[in-house]
């Protein structure tokens, strides 16, 4: 089955920028879709079709897909962008089904 | 505002059975592929299972292949998952989410589902 690799965790100073990657075997062909799930709460969705907002979500987030790396870049990062972030595509073998990486801890500083 | 709302969760014994359901709120519920997620105490989301439109089709992941069963029912815009056979690592926050194209863009709130002795 398709794996989607993301780092534990990634640190940043508020006012920085974060920078969070989804690995997978030439996922540039794919479409990745970003959620932001804070503590006790749902995940909400942050990106989708790898680059698009949401209405509601701030301009500072965005995302890009090349290779076999996504990105999701959060610019003038603030104390409540804090969160668990997951990438996810549509399984592109077998029966239809959603794939998860498997989510990064966002600490600001 | 779309909204979804999970319920159904509670304690049951190992090899016991749940049913949670998901109602759907402000949106035409028969248009779209609807999703169970859950979310074992402090790990990561895991996608569960699927279900097409009209119910035509339905997927699982491996792990619960033969003991849960998806279905929906539209006239009453909701959906539904029954849990049988139940195990301790079924143990999670299982949500309903809307499938919008490959992507899941509306989520319950969560039920809790602890399979405890």
């Amino acid at each position: 089955s398709y794996v989607l690799t993301q780092p534990p965790s990634v640190s940043v100073a508020p006012g920085k920028t974060a920078t969070i990657t989804c690995g997978g075997n030439n996922i540039g062909s794919q479409s990745v879709h970003w959620y932001q799930q804070k503590p006790g709460q749902a995940p909400v969705l942050v990106i989708y079709t790898d680059s698009d907002r949401p209405s509601g979500i701030p301009e500072r987030f965005s995302g890009s897909n090349s290779g076999n790396t996504a990105t999701l870049t959060i610019t003038r990062v603030e104390a409540g962008d804090e969160a668990d972030y997951y990438c996810q595509v549509w399984g592109s073998s077998g029966d239809p089904h959603v794939v998860f990486g498997g989510g990064t801890k966002l600490t600001v500083l | 505002e779309v909204q979804l709302v999970d319920s159904g969760g509670g304690l049951v014994q190992p090899g016991g059975s749940l049913r949670l359901s998901c109602a759907a709120f402000r949106f035409t519920f028969s248009n779209y592929w609807m999703n169970w997620v859950r979310q074992a105490p402090g790990k990561g989301l895991e996608w569960v299972a699927n279900i097409k439109q009209d119910g035509s089709e339905k997927y699982y992941e491996d792990s619960v292949k033969g003991r849960f069963t998806i279905s929906r029912d539209n006239a009453k815009k909701s959906l539904y998952l029954q849990m049988n056979s139940l195990r301790a690592e079924d143990t999670a926050v299982y949500y309903c989410a809307r499938d919008q194209g490959g992507l899941l863009d509306v989520w319950g709130k969560g039920t809790t589902v602890t399979v405890s002795s």
